[in-house]
Protein backbone atom coordinates (compact mmCIF):
# COMPACT_ATOMS: atom_id res chain seq x y z
CA UNK A 1 0.00 0.00 0.00
CA UNK A 2 1.20 3.74 -0.74
CA UNK A 3 2.53 5.06 2.46
CA UNK A 4 2.53 8.77 3.21
CA UNK A 5 4.71 11.19 4.98
CA UNK A 6 3.75 14.32 6.97
CA UNK A 7 5.11 16.04 10.17
CA UNK A 8 4.79 14.74 13.32
CA UNK A 9 3.64 17.73 15.03
CA UNK A 10 3.18 21.86 14.51
CA UNK A 11 2.18 24.52 16.59
CA UNK A 12 0.17 27.91 15.65
CA UNK A 13 -1.97 30.71 16.96
CA UNK A 14 -5.25 31.49 16.71
CA UNK A 15 -6.42 33.21 13.58
CA UNK A 16 -3.46 32.07 11.80
CA UNK A 17 -3.95 30.04 8.25
CA UNK A 18 -2.11 26.69 8.81
CA UNK A 19 -0.55 24.42 5.79
CA UNK A 20 0.39 20.58 6.67
CA UNK A 21 1.90 18.96 4.12
CA UNK A 22 1.85 15.11 3.28
CA UNK A 23 3.84 13.20 0.88
CA UNK A 24 2.58 10.60 -0.88
CA UNK A 25 5.56 9.30 -3.70
CA UNK A 26 3.84 6.41 -4.73
CA UNK A 27 0.62 7.12 -5.24
CA UNK A 28 -1.52 4.91 -7.30
CA UNK A 29 -3.23 6.17 -10.30
CA UNK A 30 -6.63 5.31 -9.00
CA UNK A 31 -5.73 6.71 -5.06
CA UNK A 32 -7.81 9.48 -3.99
CA UNK A 33 -6.15 11.88 -1.30
CA UNK A 34 -8.32 11.97 2.02
CA UNK A 35 -8.03 13.77 5.49
CA UNK A 36 -9.18 13.54 8.41
CA UNK A 37 -9.25 15.04 12.27
CA UNK A 38 -9.52 13.45 15.75
CA UNK A 39 -9.52 14.89 19.14
CA UNK A 40 -8.88 12.77 22.06
CA UNK A 41 -10.52 9.83 22.64
CA UNK A 42 -13.34 10.69 20.04
CA UNK A 43 -13.39 9.03 16.57
CA UNK A 44 -11.80 10.28 13.34
CA UNK A 45 -13.97 13.26 11.37
CA UNK A 46 -13.80 13.68 7.38
CA UNK A 47 -12.32 16.91 6.70
CA UNK A 48 -11.55 16.94 2.80
CA UNK A 49 -10.98 14.52 0.05
CA UNK A 50 -9.76 15.10 -3.68
CA UNK A 51 -7.97 13.66 -6.50
CA UNK A 52 -6.24 16.28 -8.49
CA UNK A 53 -6.03 20.05 -8.20
CA UNK A 54 -7.76 22.05 -5.64
CA UNK A 55 -10.71 21.49 -3.46
CA UNK A 56 -12.68 23.62 -1.34
CA UNK A 57 -15.07 23.14 1.16
CA UNK A 58 -16.43 25.25 4.15
CA UNK A 59 -13.92 24.24 6.85
CA UNK A 60 -11.03 23.38 4.43
CA UNK A 61 -8.92 23.54 0.92
CA UNK A 62 -6.88 20.64 -0.26
CA UNK A 63 -4.13 21.58 -2.71
CA UNK A 64 -2.89 18.57 -4.95
CA UNK A 65 -0.22 19.20 -7.85
CA UNK A 66 -0.39 17.79 -11.14
CA UNK A 67 2.35 14.90 -10.19
CA UNK A 68 0.04 14.12 -7.11
CA UNK A 69 3.30 13.49 -4.98
CA UNK A 70 1.90 15.09 -2.68
CA UNK A 71 -0.77 17.31 -0.94
CA UNK A 72 -1.33 20.49 1.49
CA UNK A 73 -4.17 20.81 3.77
CA UNK A 74 -5.07 24.61 4.51
CA UNK A 75 -6.76 25.51 7.41
CA UNK A 76 -7.95 29.18 7.27
CA UNK A 77 -7.56 31.33 10.66
CA UNK A 78 -7.56 28.37 13.37
CA UNK A 79 -8.85 28.37 16.67
CA UNK A 80 -7.99 26.84 19.68
CA UNK A 81 -10.68 24.02 19.05
CA UNK A 82 -8.57 23.08 15.80
CA UNK A 83 -6.26 21.60 17.99
CA UNK A 84 -5.97 17.73 17.11
CA UNK A 85 -4.19 15.18 15.47
CA UNK A 86 -4.66 15.42 11.47
CA UNK A 87 -4.65 12.48 9.13
CA UNK A 88 -3.03 12.33 5.30
CA UNK A 89 -5.07 8.63 4.10
CA UNK A 90 -4.39 7.54 0.05
CA UNK A 91 -8.03 5.64 0.00
CA UNK A 92 -8.11 3.40 -3.38
CA UNK A 93 -11.11 3.62 -5.43
CA UNK A 94 -13.20 0.44 -4.53
CA UNK A 95 -10.72 0.18 -1.56
CA UNK A 96 -12.22 -1.48 1.55
CA UNK A 97 -9.76 0.55 4.16
CA UNK A 98 -8.52 3.36 5.42
CA UNK A 99 -4.52 2.87 6.49
CA UNK A 100 -4.39 5.52 9.18
CA UNK A 101 -0.58 7.02 9.72
CA UNK A 102 0.63 8.68 13.17
CA UNK A 103 -1.15 11.88 11.82
CA UNK A 104 0.27 15.74 12.60
CA UNK A 105 -0.59 16.77 15.99
CA UNK A 106 -1.86 20.35 15.33
CA UNK A 107 -1.50 23.00 18.31
CA UNK A 108 -3.01 25.99 18.05
CA UNK A 109 -2.27 28.22 20.80
CA UNK A 110 -3.73 31.85 22.16
CA UNK B 1 -29.32 12.60 13.80
CA UNK B 2 -27.14 10.58 11.67
CA UNK B 3 -24.76 8.82 13.44
CA UNK B 4 -22.61 5.82 14.19
CA UNK B 5 -23.41 4.30 18.25
CA UNK B 6 -21.26 2.28 19.68
CA UNK B 7 -21.90 0.51 23.22
CA UNK B 8 -20.25 0.53 25.86
CA UNK B 9 -17.96 3.65 25.55
CA UNK B 10 -16.17 1.85 28.82
CA UNK B 11 -15.51 -1.61 29.74
CA UNK B 12 -13.19 -3.28 31.83
CA UNK B 13 -13.31 -7.10 31.59
CA UNK B 14 -11.19 -9.95 32.58
CA UNK B 15 -9.07 -12.49 30.65
CA UNK B 16 -11.19 -15.09 28.81
CA UNK B 17 -14.70 -13.26 29.45
CA UNK B 18 -16.57 -13.41 26.80
CA UNK B 19 -17.84 -10.18 25.51
CA UNK B 20 -19.58 -8.13 22.69
CA UNK B 21 -19.34 -4.40 21.58
CA UNK B 22 -22.28 -3.38 19.38
CA UNK B 23 -22.31 -0.57 16.70
CA UNK B 24 -25.37 0.48 15.23
CA UNK B 25 -25.84 3.39 12.39
CA UNK B 26 -28.85 4.65 11.36
CA UNK B 27 -27.57 6.14 7.75
CA UNK B 28 -28.57 2.87 5.67
CA UNK B 29 -24.79 2.48 4.54
CA UNK B 30 -24.00 -0.53 3.12
CA UNK B 31 -20.22 -0.46 4.46
CA UNK B 32 -19.25 -1.19 8.02
CA UNK B 33 -15.44 -1.73 9.69
CA UNK B 34 -14.08 -2.09 12.84
CA UNK B 35 -10.88 -0.25 13.77
CA UNK B 36 -8.76 -0.58 16.84
CA UNK B 37 -6.23 2.30 17.98
CA UNK B 38 -2.95 2.15 20.11
CA UNK B 39 -0.27 4.34 20.90
CA UNK B 40 2.35 4.44 18.25
CA UNK B 41 0.05 2.34 16.14
CA UNK B 42 -2.57 4.38 14.97
CA UNK B 43 -5.72 3.02 13.50
CA UNK B 44 -5.70 -0.80 12.40
CA UNK B 45 -8.73 -2.26 10.77
CA UNK B 46 -9.85 -5.60 11.86
CA UNK B 47 -12.64 -6.63 10.37
CA UNK B 48 -14.80 -5.35 7.44
CA UNK B 49 -18.44 -5.60 5.72
CA UNK B 50 -19.35 -4.52 2.57
CA UNK B 51 -22.57 -5.42 2.72
CA UNK B 52 -25.36 -7.65 5.44
CA UNK B 53 -23.74 -11.14 5.54
CA UNK B 54 -20.63 -9.82 3.52
CA UNK B 55 -17.41 -9.67 6.34
CA UNK B 56 -13.93 -9.97 5.69
CA UNK B 57 -10.88 -9.52 7.78
CA UNK B 58 -8.60 -6.50 7.61
CA UNK B 59 -5.26 -6.07 9.08
CA UNK B 60 -5.44 -7.59 12.74
CA UNK B 61 -8.32 -9.69 12.90
CA UNK B 62 -7.28 -12.50 15.15
CA UNK B 63 -9.12 -12.65 18.07
CA UNK B 64 -11.95 -11.21 16.91
CA UNK B 65 -15.44 -12.29 15.59
CA UNK B 66 -18.04 -9.97 13.26
CA UNK B 67 -21.31 -10.95 12.30
CA UNK B 68 -23.54 -8.36 9.55
CA UNK B 69 -26.91 -9.88 10.14
CA UNK B 70 -28.66 -6.72 9.62
CA UNK B 71 -27.95 -3.77 7.41
CA UNK B 72 -27.44 -1.09 10.52
CA UNK B 73 -25.49 -3.18 13.20
CA UNK B 74 -22.11 -5.00 13.00
CA UNK B 75 -21.56 -6.25 16.00
CA UNK B 76 -17.70 -6.90 17.15
CA UNK B 77 -17.46 -10.17 19.06
CA UNK B 78 -14.19 -10.89 21.70
CA UNK B 79 -15.13 -14.94 22.51
CA UNK B 80 -11.45 -14.92 24.76
CA UNK B 81 -10.19 -11.58 25.40
CA UNK B 82 -6.79 -11.59 26.37
CA UNK B 83 -4.74 -7.66 27.91
CA UNK B 84 -3.56 -7.47 24.41
CA UNK B 85 -6.80 -6.51 23.30
CA UNK B 86 -6.29 -3.46 25.64
CA UNK B 87 -7.41 -1.19 23.32
CA UNK B 88 -9.90 2.06 21.96
CA UNK B 89 -12.18 0.59 19.67
CA UNK B 90 -14.02 2.71 16.89
CA UNK B 91 -16.52 1.36 14.40
CA UNK B 92 -16.81 3.08 10.82
CA UNK B 93 -19.60 3.54 8.54
CA UNK B 94 -19.32 4.57 4.97
CA UNK B 95 -22.35 4.20 1.74
CA UNK B 96 -19.68 2.59 -0.20
CA UNK B 97 -15.90 0.91 0.08
CA UNK B 98 -14.11 4.03 -0.62
CA UNK B 99 -16.43 6.37 0.83
CA UNK B 100 -18.78 8.33 -1.13
CA UNK B 101 -17.03 11.15 -3.22
CA UNK B 102 -16.56 13.72 -0.78
CA UNK B 103 -18.33 12.19 2.34
CA UNK B 104 -15.62 10.10 3.91
CA UNK B 105 -16.53 7.44 6.64
CA UNK B 106 -18.51 7.94 9.52
CA UNK B 107 -16.66 7.22 12.85
CA UNK B 108 -18.52 5.93 16.18
CA UNK B 109 -17.01 7.89 19.60
CA UNK B 110 -14.80 4.74 20.39
CA UNK B 111 -14.94 2.10 23.15
CA UNK B 112 -12.39 2.10 25.61
CA UNK B 113 -11.82 -1.63 26.81
CA UNK B 114 -9.38 -2.92 29.28
CA UNK B 115 -9.04 -6.44 29.59
CA UNK B 116 -7.04 -7.49 33.13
Amino acid sequence: LAKTTQPISMDSYEGQEVNITCSHNNIATNDYITWYQQFPSQGPRFIIQGYKTKVTNEVASLFIPADRKSSTLSLPRVSLSDTAVYYCLLVTGGGNKLTFGTGTQLKVEL
Amino acid sequence: EAQVTQNPRYLITVTGKKLTVTCSQNMNHEYMSWYRQDPGLGLRQIYYSMNVEVTDKGDVPEGYKVSRKEKRNFPLILESPSPNQTSLYFCASSPEGQGAWNYGYTFGSGTRLTVV
